[in-house]
């Protein structure tokens, strides 16, 4: 079956620490896309990428990286620089803007600070 | 920069008609999509709109109006299924990326 994956689903992190965040899709998607969800909020841009080897910051960049290595695959790293990590986040790919209107979403990765 | 705003909340009875809308500032977009969201649980896809009027899909309408800087979503004949959060979202010309707007949780009443 066609889809994305996250994982992994629930993920603890001590302060200081940096975590990585895994993203795979088998829907030869172009785009990829990070999202960010504090409780009852929106859906808040971290990082996209359109091609391979390719990404670009979003509105809260800071404190995150990520790599593109691969089509199928946009791991999110959290660094120790993120001040505030505890939040839900989302992965989602789709076919290039202009292109197709549908995003397709992981079930989430929920990270919490101990 | 863009924004989207939608209102946070809206109630509605089940089997009636609720409108979510959505405003918006953005200097130009390939079009206007929406999400539903699940407590807990992953957007998914429920309708797009490239050009300006009403899409149907189902119980679901979208609609959208370049001049006016706005769309709205439909939702038909509610159920209780239908209580989650609504995101419009857009992906602007230039950008290439998704931006979501606010959300509206809506709240479907017996």
């Amino acid at each position: 079956d066609g889809g994305i994956t996250q994982s992994p689903k629930y993920l603890f992190r001590k302060e200081g620490q940096n975590v990585t965040l895994s993203c795979e899709q088998n829907l030869n998607h172009d785009a990829m896309y990070w999202y960010r969800q504090d409780p009852g909020q929106g859906l808040r841009l971290i990082y996209y990428s359109q091609i391979v080897n390719d990404f670009q910051k979003g509105d809260i960049a800071e404190g995150y990286s990520v790599s593109r290595e691969k089509k199928e695959s946009f791991p999110l790293t959290v660094t120790s620089a993120q001040k505030n990590p505890t939040a839900f986040y989302l992965c989602a790919s789709s076919r290039r803007p202009g292109q197709g209107a549908e995003a397709f979403f992981g079930q989430g990765t929920r990270l919490t600070v101990v | 920069g863009q924004s989207l705003e939608q209102p946070s909340e809206v109630t509605a009875v089940e089997g009636a008609i609720v409108q979510i809308n959505c405003t918006y500032q953005t200097s130009g977009f390939y079009g206007l999509s929406w999400y539903q969201q699940h407590d807990g649980g992953a957007p998914t896809f429920l309708s797009y709109n490239a050009l300006d009027g009403l899409e149907e899909t189902g119980r679901f309408s979208s609609f959208l109006s370049r001049s006016d800087s706005y769309g709205y979503l439909l939702l038909q004949e509610l159920q209780m299924k239908d209580s989650a959060s609504y995101f419009c979202a857009v992906s602007p010309r230039g950008a290439n990326n998704l931006f979501f707007g606010t959300g509206t949780r809506l709240t479907v009443i017996p």
